[in-house]
């Protein structure tokens, strides 16, 4: 159980387009989801926080504008990365939170790779 | 502000050594400690640490948190290949969101 997905898995275009990720939440309902930017040999950076039927809440220094966010239903969260350029280009991971025998766990996707040219 | 840092940055060690990660931490209103591997894709949740000097264990892989001095370790004996990934630790902050560490790149050399 808890298994979360992504789609695509990998992306590449050109700068000036937009790009949008799919994350669902497959078995389970998942009312806040994550979304991160992870940069090569680095951590988990955490963009923001995707509520269902609410509006996201991004982190200091996350353009809002430039990463949208919507959590349309209670299995799946997208992000868009409008006029996309190289700098955006990056590996993104959702997660879904989901009640575990501890509390709340988050459960992540596999993965995004966009690659901006 | 909430964070965590872990060391060290990077480490390289041949297959059969035992190595020690090390995640240091500072939260308001402590909850829990997770430790993950990630290898080419997502993270993989290893350990959930929420007792202090209560180790827990999966395989060669161990791990414990110490709740008073603010850290936990992760233990990995007779490392493999296989073992070589990146080691994150991460607290959950605020309401759900996780503060990951800055993770630790192991490589295992055969």
């Amino acid at each position: 159980g808890a298994v979360v997905s992504q789609h695509p898995s990998r992306v590449i275009c050109k700068s000036g387009t937009s790009v949008k990720i799919e994350c669902r939440s497959l078995d389970f309902q998942a009312t806040t989801m994550f979304w991160y930017r992870q940069f090569p040999k680095k951590s988990l950076m955490l963009m923001a926080t995707s509520n269902e039927g609410s509006k996201a809440t991004y982190e200091q220094g996350v353009e809002k504008d430039k990463f949208l966010i919507n959590h349309a239903s209670l299995t799946l969260s997208t992000l868009t990365v409008t006029s996309a350029h190289p700098e955006d280009s990056s590996f993104y991971i959702c997660s879904a939170l989901h009640g575990g025998p501890i509390g709340n766990e988050q459960f992540f996707g596999p993965g995004t790779r966009l690659t901006v040219l | 502000e909430d964070k965590v840092v872990q060391s060290p940055l990077s480490l390289v060690v041949h297959e059969g050594d035992t190595v020690t990660l090390n995640c240091s931490y500072e939260v308001t209103n402590f909850r829990s400690l997770l430790w993950y591997k990630q290898e080419k894709k997502a993270p993989t949740f290893l350990f959930m640490l929420t007792s202090s000097g209560i180790e827990k264990k999966s395989g060669r892989l161990s791990s414990i948190l110490d709740k008073k001095e603010l850290f936990s370790i992760l233990n990995i004996t007779a490392t493999q290949t296989g073992d070589s990934a990146i080691y994150l630790c991460a607290v959950p902050s605020g309401t759900y969101k996780y503060i990951f560490g800055t993770g630790t790149r192991l490589k295992v050399l055969a």
